[in-house]
């Protein structure tokens, strides 16, 4: 059936490091990819998606490709801020109109000033 | 201009009492959904509504009740709480018919049980 998998964290940097999640998913067709945050004490909010293979998504300095041929959509920032401090889920919704959503585990991310 | 709303923000309830949660979004949408999130921030669907008819119903005890009076609410009825109901609980919605339309989600409830 269609998952989505992304590297457990907590993932721990310190301030300006470069960050990068890994996420995998497996699904037939071509589903549509997002990622979303949520803060402490938060709801989840839409980071940034991609609809269709090579596509790019971004959003306040993250990026992640939509890469057909590796199922992966990997959420990279350059320079990450102590605000960026969260948990970053990847989630995938099926290829048709009616598709299921399908999140990840999340990936705590702590950045250390 | 609250997209989706949950009432109550937080809840602490003894073990065997009943209680409700309720969600509202404001968006429009056809299709609503209910979360859990555990301490491990693992967040595991329960339920989702598309024009008030159920169309997801997970491995849920039956002790938890949805009820969707019209498309831009649904509520969550939990009868004898117990200790493993403690958890975040999540409303989100979206529009279905749309492929790459992401879900809304509300700021969450979290219930502690006692």
């Amino acid at each position: 059936g269609d998952s989505v998998t992304q590297m457990e964290g907590p993932v721990t940097l310190s301030e300006e490091a470069f960050l990068t999640i890994n996420c995998t998913y497996t699904a037939t067709g071509y589903p549509s990819l997002f990622w979303y945050v949520q803060y402490p004490g938060e709801g989840l909010q839409l980071l940034l998606k991609a609809t269709k293979a090579d596509d790019k998504g971004s959003n306040k300095g993250f990026e992640a490709t939509y890469r057909k041929e590796t199922t992966s959509f990997h959420l990279e920032k350059g320079s990450v801020q102590v605000s960026d401090s969260a948990v970053y889920f990847c989630a995938h919704k099926g290829a048709d109109s009616w598709g299921k959503f399908q999140f990840g585990a999340g990936t705590q991310v702590v950045v250390t000033p | 201009d609250t997209a989706v709303s949950q009432t109550p923000k937080y809840l602490v309830t003894q073990m065997g009492n009943d209680k409700s949660i309720k969600c509202e979004q404001n968006l429009g949408h056809d299709t609503m959904y209910w979360y859990k999130q555990d301490s491990k921030k693992f967040l595991k669907i329960m339920f989702s509504y598309n024009n008030k008819e159920l169309i997801i119903n997970e491995t849920v005890p039956n002790r938890f009740s949805p009820k969707s009076p019209d498309k831009a609410h649904l509520n969550l009825h939990i009868n004898s709480l117990e200790l493993g109901d403690s958890a975040v609980y999540f409303c989100a919605s979206s529009l279905q018919g749309v492929q790459n339309n992401e879900q809304f989600f509300g700021p969450g409830t979290r219930l502690t049980v006692l």
